[in-house]
């Protein structure tokens, strides 16, 4: 199916684990962003990527990792995951296009608790 | 410091009746601005857009109005549908990526 999807949809974990979450969009969109949303705080970037082997920090980058070695994937790895990273995980995607439309599509996230 | 306030957390509405979601930005240089809504456990999904050489922008029973000298924006829904109760995102474009409110929780009773 056409469009960008994120697994698992839920994990859990335990405190000092390695966990990967998986994102992958059918657009060949050239941006895609990682988010994490928390009560209290909304949505925060924390990591983009402009085009294949090109990242950046956002606003939360702290205790994350991220490639892209694919266009279409976007992995997020929580090297050691601690009880502050337990929250509602986003991917997004975007065109290159700098048009009038600036539209992230989202995916339907990962919920993720670390115990 | 945030550059994007939604600082009503939650609106409670009649159905049939406006529904008026308020959002203020500090940074001037903002020139495009849009509206996520989210139901729980979906992603946010794109609602409506207006860029800064406008001050009105509409979709059906969705209107952004845009106010560059207050730096704030809102989204009126007319008339309130239960379907709508969500919550809306403000969000301000930025180079590479998005600036998003906390969210305002949209409450529309029958």
């Amino acid at each position: 199916d056409a469009g960008i999807t994120q697994s698992p949809r839920y994990k859990i974990t335990e405190t000092g684990r390695q966990v990967t979450l998986m994102c992958h969009q059918t657009w060949s969109h050239s941006y895609m962003f990682w988010y994490r949303q928390d009560l209290g705080h909304g949505l925060r970037l924390i990591y983009y990527s402009a085009a294949a082997d090109i990242t950046d920090k956002g606003e939360v980058p702290d205790g994350y990792v991220v490639s892209r070695s694919k266009t279409e994937n976007f992995p997020l790895t929580l090297e050691s995951a601690t009880r502050s990273q337990t929250s509602v995980y986003f991917c997004a995607s975007k065109t290159r296009r700098e048009a009038v439309t600036d539209t992230q599509y989202f995916g339907p996230g990962t919920r993720l608790t670390v115990l | 410091d945030q550059q994007v306030k939604q600082n009503s957390p939650s609106l409670s509405v009649q159905e049939g009746r406006i529904s008026i979601l308020n959002c203020d930005y500090t940074n001037s240089m903002f020139d495009y601005f849009l509206w996520y809504k989210k139901y729980p456990a979906e992603g946010p999904t794109f609602l409506i857009s207006i860029s800064s050489i406008k001050d009105k922008n509409e979709d059906g029973r969705f209107t952004v109005f845009l106010n560059k000298s207050a730096k704030h924006l809102s989204l009126h829904i007319v008339p309130s549908q239960p379907g709508d109760s969500a919550v809306y995102f403000c969000a301000a474009s930025a180079p590479g990526n998005l600036i998003f409110g906390k969210g305002t929780k949209l409450s529309v009773k029958p």
